[in-house]
């Protein structure tokens, strides 16, 4: 059981383009998601927090308009990176949060590479 | 400030022996503790959680880990590491609202056959 998925896995795009990336909880239902973002051989940082049917909350320094995200339904939450430019090249991570059960506990997909030429 | 401290960015170990991960925390309130591991280019895997009760965590995989409150740590161990041990291990306390977690830098665990 809880078991979260992302996709694509991998993804190479040209700067200037916008790219998406879907989070879904495939056996639960989360009434939160978390995005983070993660450097080479560095900590996650966590980029915002996604409740469904609501706003994100982002985290400082990160920009609500570059980093757009949805979360429509309990099951899927979306990261669209706009314009993205090079250095937004880095490995984008979700997580979720079960309703039932331990909510305390963050179930986490399997990781997004995205490289921006 | 909050924080969530892993003094070793690595730590090596043959396989066969005892391992021990480091982590020391501050936060406020009741601490409600987390160990998650990472494979190359992979998500997070939930290891073992503390939140209230016995001091001594079972998780998965064999590991435990060892909440110490007078000093706030919460070591993650193993009896017997497994060259398949190797990953990155992090530490995380929640931050206090909406489920946040607080990160610990995370520590590179290598076992030697």
């Amino acid at each position: 059981g809880a078991v979260v998925s992302q996709h694509p896995s991998r993804v190479i795009c040209k700067s200037g383009t916008s790219v998406k990336i879907e989070c879904r909880s495939l056996d639960f239902q989360a009434t939160t998601m978390f995005w983070y973002r993660q450097f080479p051989k560095q900590s996650l940082m966590l980029m915002a927090t996604s409740n469904e049917g609501s706003k994100a909350t982002y985290e400082q320094g990160v920009e609500k308009d570059k980093f757009l995200i949805n979360h429509a339904s309990l099951t899927l939450s979306t990261l669209t990176v706009t314009s993205a430019h090079p250095e937004d090249s880095s490995f984008y991570i979700c997580s979720a949060i079960t309703l039932a059960g331990f909510q305390e506990t963050q179930y986490f997909g399997p990781g997004t590479r995205l490289l921006v030429l | 400030a909050q924080s969530v401290a892993q003094p070793e960015d690595q730590v090596n170990v043959a396989e066969g022996n005892p391992l021990t991960v480091k982590c020391t925390y501050s936060v406020s309130g009741n601490p409600y503790l987390f160990w998650y591991v990472q494979y190359p280019n992979r998500g997070l895997q939930f290891l073992l959680k503390y939140i209230t009760g016995d001091n001594l965590v079972k998780g998965s995989y064999g590991f435990e880990a060892e909440f110490n409150k007078s000093q706030t740590s919460f070591h993650l161990k193993k009896p017997s590491a497994l060259v398949s041990d190797s990953a990155l291990y992090f530490c995380a306390a929640f931050r206090g609202s909406n489920y946040q977690l607080i990160w610990g830098a995370g520590t590179k665990l290598i076992i030697k056959p």
